[in-house]
């Protein structure tokens, strides 16, 4: 079946360092893929997200790249923000398998100023 | 536009009490997923209704919880008796199929406390 895999955090960086958070999938056919993004205290957001391979999604300086050779979509940012603080979910559906979202666990990510 | 709303935002409860959580989708979204958040086990999808019909509830823990959609703009999850253990964050969360994508949006979840 469908499965997202992502690295155990968490994470610390210091304010302005770059930022990887590795993420690997594994699904029959094409799978559009996400990353959401938990700020203390609220509910996931999505934060890019991209729909076919070599796709680039980028939103709030983060960036990650749909690469089929070697089914990953790593998240990076080149330089962090205290603000950045949060837990970051990888995510994959595919359109007429299934309805559902398969999440990874999560990495939670500390930046200290 | 109005994002997924929920509440309360906080309930706290005795041991053998009903809890009813409830949402309100994103108007026009035809899916609805009720998710289960603990620093323990993560993330876990619970239910989800497709045009307010539960397609899969295997993630539905025990026999005292239930969760019912009747119209389009309104779920409830309820947990009767309640115990201990299901102390953590439940969030609703709405999609619209037409995008092919499934890409889901949250609400601000509901905190859970039993005592």
């Amino acid at each position: 079946g469908n499965s997202v895999t992502q690295m155990e955090g968490p994470v610390t960086l210091s304010e302005e360092a770059f930022l990887t958070i590795n993420c690997t999938y594994t699904a029959t056919g094409y799978p559009s893929l996400f990353w959401y993004v938990q700020y203390p205290g609220e509910g996931l957001q999505l934060l890019l997200k991209a729909t076919k391979a070599d796709d680039k999604g980028s939103n709030k300086g983060f960036e990650a790249t749909y690469r089929k050779e070697t089914t990953s979509f790593h998240l990076e940012k080149g330089s962090v923000q205290v603000s950045d603080s949060a837990v970051y979910f990888c995510a994959l559906s595919q359109m007429n398998r299934d309805d559902k979202i398969i999440f990874g666990k999560g990495t939670r990510l500390h930046i200290l100023p | 536009d109005a994002g997924v709303i929920q509440s309360p935002r906080h309930e706290v409860t005795e041991m053998g009490q009903e809890v009813t959580l409830r949402c309100k989708p994103i108007s026009g979204h035809d899916y609805l997923f009720w998710y289960r958040q603990t620093m323990m086990r993560g993330l876990e999808l619970l239910i989800y209704f497709n045009n307010n019909v539960p397609i899969d509830d295997s993630g539905m823990p025990e026999d005292r919880f239930s969760a019912k959609m009747p119209n389009a703009s309104f779920s409830t999850l309820k947990i009767q008796p309640s115990e201990p253990r299901d102390s953590a964050v439940y969030f609703c969360a709405s999609s619209l199929s037409g995008t092919g994508h499934y890409e889901q949006y949250f609400g601000p979840g509901t905190r859970l406390t039993v005592t």
